[in-house]
């Protein structure tokens, strides 16, 4: 089981908004570790999408939003498109491991 | 352009060591800390470990301590990850990735090595 909880699965049709969630704890989100969020699209290698709870690397989107609170972040995309399909992970630090973590993956389907 | 490619397919039988690589450019290689990450078939993303090129520190999961050895050739930007006994679960895809500090993000991402171990 990983240390942040992800929603296995979503899915939205096109135009709709989703918001996939990633749940952690007090070693990590709740001691102020950021979260980062990846996607993969089908068959490549993982790419950041949003850093440090609600930052955009150049090139994305302004449809995909970040937020943080708490021991809880999300992701938000707006606008769906077809392109979005994909496995979304979100990432932290947690200080009791003294490790890197992941969460377990959403796969968003468009519908 | 920041990059970080890594070395081609591996097919190995069990039993067998393996050592594959990860080699930057486009940045100072001793600046920023390099992870790997696991990808098993159909599975989500492992962090295993992460070394810092600048003095060779390394941190690894306790999962895959003692499973797997992480090192680093700063003069040719290059960062390793070897196996001295292959087992068919350690096929799977391998990742290496760029980190700053410790909560920073892993950026960019090399194009991944599929690993394969079957008799």
């Amino acid at each position: 089981q990983s240390v942040l909880t992800q929603p296995p699965s979503l899915s939205g049709a096109p135009g709709q908004k989703v918001t996939i969630s990633c749940t952690g704890r007090s070693s990590n989100f709740g001691a102020g570790y950021d979260v980062h969020w990846y996607q993969q699209l089908p068959g490549t290698a993982p790419k950041l999408l949003i850093y440090v709870n609600n930052n955009r690397p150049s090139g994305v989107p302004d449809r995909f939003s970040g937020s943080k609170s708490g021991t809880s972040a999300s992701l938000a995309i707006t606008g769906l498109q077809a392109e979005d399909e994909a496995d979304y992970y979100c990432q932290s630090y947690d200080s009791s491991l003294s490790a890197w973590v992941f969460g377990g993956g959403t796969k968003l389907t468009v519908l | 352009e920041v990059q970080l490619v890594q070395s081609g397919t591996e097919v190995r039988k069990p039993g067998e060591s393996l050592k594959i690589s990860c080699q930057g450019s486009g940045y100072s290689f001793i600046s920023y800390w390099i992870g790997w990450v696991r990808q098993m078939p159909g599975k989500g993303l492992e962090w295993m470990g992460i070394i810092n090129p600048a003095d060779s520190d390394i941190r690894y999961s306790p999962s895959f301590q003692g499973q797997v050895t992480i090192s680093v050739d700063k003069s040719i930007s290059t960062a390793y990850l070897r196996w001295n006994s292959l087992k068919a679960s350690d096929t799977a895809m391998y990742y290496c990735a760029r980190m700053g500090v410790t909560a920073s993000p892993f950026d960019p991402w090399g194009q991944g090595t599929l690993v394969t171990v079957s008799s």
